[in-house]
């Protein structure tokens, strides 16, 4: 079984200001990391995913993330945030050996950006 | 590419009526497709999963006999939303898997019921 644990439900920041989503899970098997948007009564966007390679992953829209194994962990970043930003972002993972089947997601983070 | 619709975008009807989701993959094939439901402020949680040409696997707690799945064909399954009930409204998200094995989700059907 696996869960994700996205620390923060809100998370306000200004304009241009850097940002990290905090992201853990746990799991008893090798996993994919996923991060998704989700603008206001709309359908999930990939951001980026980790796969196996590199820790340090890049995405669309400016956003990163890095998959630290020892600290089950898989944060996303984003040096300098837009208020396009502003929106509901979510931290999935799925076993490896599955990777389009059972997506656990986690609660989410509210990203709200102020001007 | 990896497109995936769903129809109605909104949807209301009267308690006790019936209302059908359709979920489509619109430039590749799915075997398999996914239907969440999404509650305000909430996660998504997976309701069942949907296979072409045979019976949809439903997760622990979701009614079969409420939640009508046919997976007709490689590019659209159908969510049917059987005498729906206040408790019912919510959104609902499906997803298809594409070629390499990952889910493309689709843009959600907001089902209020009154």
């Amino acid at each position: 079984a696996q869960s994700v644990t996205q620390l923060d439900s809100q998370v306000p920041v200004f304009e241009e200001a850097p940002v990290e989503l905090r992201c853990n899970y746990s799991s008893s098997v090798s996993v994919y990391l996923f991060w998704y948007v989700q603008y206001p009564n709309q359908g999930l966007q990939l951001l980026l995913k980790y796969l196996s390679g590199s820790t340090l992953v890049k995405g669309i829209n400016g956003f990163e993330a890095e998959f630290n194994k020892s600290q089950t962990s898989f944060h996303l970043r984003k040096p300098s945030v837009h208020i396009s930003d502003t929106a509901e972002y979510f931290c999935a993972v799925s076993g490896s050996g599955n990777a389009g089947n059972m997506l656990t997601f986690g609660g989410g983070t509210r990203l709200m950006v102020k001007p | 590419g990896a497109v995936v619709s769903q129809h109605p975008s909104r949807v209301i009807c009267k308690s006790g009526t019936s209302v059908k989701i359709e979920c489509r993959s619109l430039d590749f094939q799915a075997t398999t497709m996914f239907w969440y439901r999404q509650f305000p402020k909430q996660s998504l949680m997976l309701m069942a999963t949907s296979n072409e040409g045979s019976k949809a696997t439903y997760e622990q707690g979701v009614e079969k006999d409420k939640f009508l799945i046919n997976h007709a064909s490689l590019t659209l399954s159908t969510l049917t939303v059987t005498s729906a009930h206040p408790e019912d409204s919510s959104f609902y998200i499906c997803s298809a898997r594409g070629g390499q094995g990952f889910q493309h989700f689709g843009p959600g059907t907001r089902l209020t019921v009154t």
